[in-house]
């Protein structure tokens, strides 16, 4: 069974600097795709980035990025210039190849991200 | 666009009676709408996957009878917590796939807002 670890369960960071959210995950497919969630107080999931496994090149959105490293199965995200809105929880997050009803989202337990002005 | 809603936002209901929560995707069909339960401070975890028109898809450990899927319409799912105890009380999220996305992003989730039960 696949399985999706976050191995810090909080994090801080000052304003304008960079965090790096650490993720790693089993699972003995060769495809799937990884995302990054972030569920801010509203409890609203918001997807942040998403990773298709066949790309190597690692996934980008704005002030987002992430690590990507396939052989040890880990999955990193970084967040550039943090701004006082990126406070939340952020889940890692791994689903199947395939979509449909099988594409479902399995969660890593989270990271809780603060944000210092 | 891809917006959906849940309602109730929050429901509070006395032991030993049902409730029902509905999922619904405003501007798109959904083929396959997913329940999730996220305990205080703890991450989601799927329950169930329901494709309109079929029996819903139970993870392991849900019991079918207590929580009742319907998924009737390509617009609409709904989750029916029967005989309600404190202990189903959590915050409940669905989640939609698009029906005409499905095929080229098939990855592609839309959350709604979720649902906070509290069994008094």
């Amino acid at each position: 069974a696949q399985t999706v670890t976050q191995s810090q369960p909080e994090m801080s960071v000052q304003e304008a600097e960079t965090v790096t959210l650490s993720c790693t995950y089993d699972t003995s497919e060769s495809d799937y795709y990884l995302f990054w969630y972030k569920q801010p107080p509203s409890r609203q999931m918001i997807l942040v980035i998403r990773q298709e496994a066949y790309k190597q090149q690692n996934a980008t959105e704005n002030r987002f990025s992430v690590n990507f490293q396939k052989a040890a199965k880990s999955f990193s995200l970084k967040i550039s210039d943090s701004q006082l809105g990126d406070a939340a929880m952020y889940f890692c997050a791994y689903s199947p190849w395939g979509g449909g009803s099988q594409g479902n989202l399995i969660f890593g337990k989270g990271t809780k991200l603060s944000v210092k002005p | 666009g891809a917006v959906v809603s849940q309602h109730p936002s929050w429901v509070i209901c006395k032991s030993g009676t049902s409730v029902k929560i509905e999922c619904r995707s405003l501007d798109f069909q959904a083929t396959t709408m997913f329940w999730y339960r996220q305990f205080p401070k703890q991450s989601l975890m799927l329950m169930a996957t329901s494709n309109e028109g079929s029996k819903a898809t139970y993870e392991q450990g849900v019991e079918k009878d207590k929580f009742l899927i319907n998924h009737a319409s390509l617009t609409l799912s709904t989750l029916t917590v029967t005989s309600a105890h404190p202990e189903d009380s959590s915050f409940y999220i669905c989640s939609a796939r698009d029906l005409k996305t499905s095929g080229s992003s098939p990855y592609e989730q839309y959350f709604g807002p979720g649902t906070r039960l509290t069994v008094t």
